[in-house]
């Protein structure tokens, strides 16, 4: 497709279950983010890459928490036991990730995997 | 840390109003400063940019200049519509990463 498309697009689980969201980006964008959004707040960074290569995973808030990239494509966040404390939107975005040109900073964002933790 | 403050929501208006959206950051270096907007039931997207200072961004019809001195990019429109209404996030990236840091977001509602 043209745009970044996540899925699912709301997934509703259990405490202690594990959840998997995906992350298809634009296709021939280097970079890709996964921000996490709560009710009433801005988007929050937990990591991101450059080609398959995590770059900066600073903003995951623990070891629960993973992503990967394997081709440098399509992207999974992984959260391990779910707690409630993990509902929110999960949104991910893609860029071209060129210093080269004046695309400084112009993120597409995918329309979120909402997140409910029972 | 960097950092991005914006003004609390939701604001108000009537149509043909103008608007001015408050946003200051800190951050170390020289950032690049952005809009975004998102609409309801959509993604966030771009709305306007500015990546050094004194310059302006501009897109339909809203406007923001990087004032180094004060540190601030507000968010302004000289006469809104009701399909302005959308929530607004001022955000900033670093010299040499295109990591966005968000501010809070603040909801605007226009009114015929």
């Amino acid at each position: 497709g043209a745009g970044v498309s996540q899925s699912p697009r709301y997934k509703v689980t259990k405490r202690g279950q594990d959840v998997a969201l995906r992350c298809d980006p634009i296709s021939g964008h280097v970079s890709l983010y996964w921000y996490r959004q709560a009710l009433g707040q801005g988007p929050e960074f937990l990591t991101y890459f450059n080609y398959e290569a995590q770059q900066d995973k600073s903003g995951l808030p623990n070891d629960r928490f993973s992503a990967e990239r394997p081709e440098g494509s399509i992207s999974t966040l992984t959260i391990q036991r779910t707690e409630q404390r993990d509902s929110a939107m999960y949104r991910c975005a893609s860029s071209l990730g060129s210093r080269r040109t004046s695309n400084t900073g112009e993120l597409f964002f995918g329309e979120g995997s909402r997140l409910t933790v029972l | 840390g960097d950092s991005v403050t914006q003004m609390e929501g939701p604001v108000t208006l009537s149509e043909e109003a103008c608007l001015t959206i408050n946003c200051t950051y800190t951050a170390t270096g020289y950032p690049s400063l952005f809009w975004y907007v998102q609409y309801p039931g959509e993604g966030l997207q771009l709305l306007l940019k500015a990546t050094k200072a004194d310059d302006k961004g501009s897109n339909k019809g809203f406007e923001a200049t990087y004032r180094k001195e004060t540190t601030s990019f507000h968010l302004e429109k000289g006469s809104v519509q009701v399909s302005d209404s959308a929530v607004y996030f001022c955000a900033l990236s670093g010299r040499n990463t295109d990591k966005l840091i968000f501010g809070t977001g603040t909801r605007l509602q226009v009114f015929p």
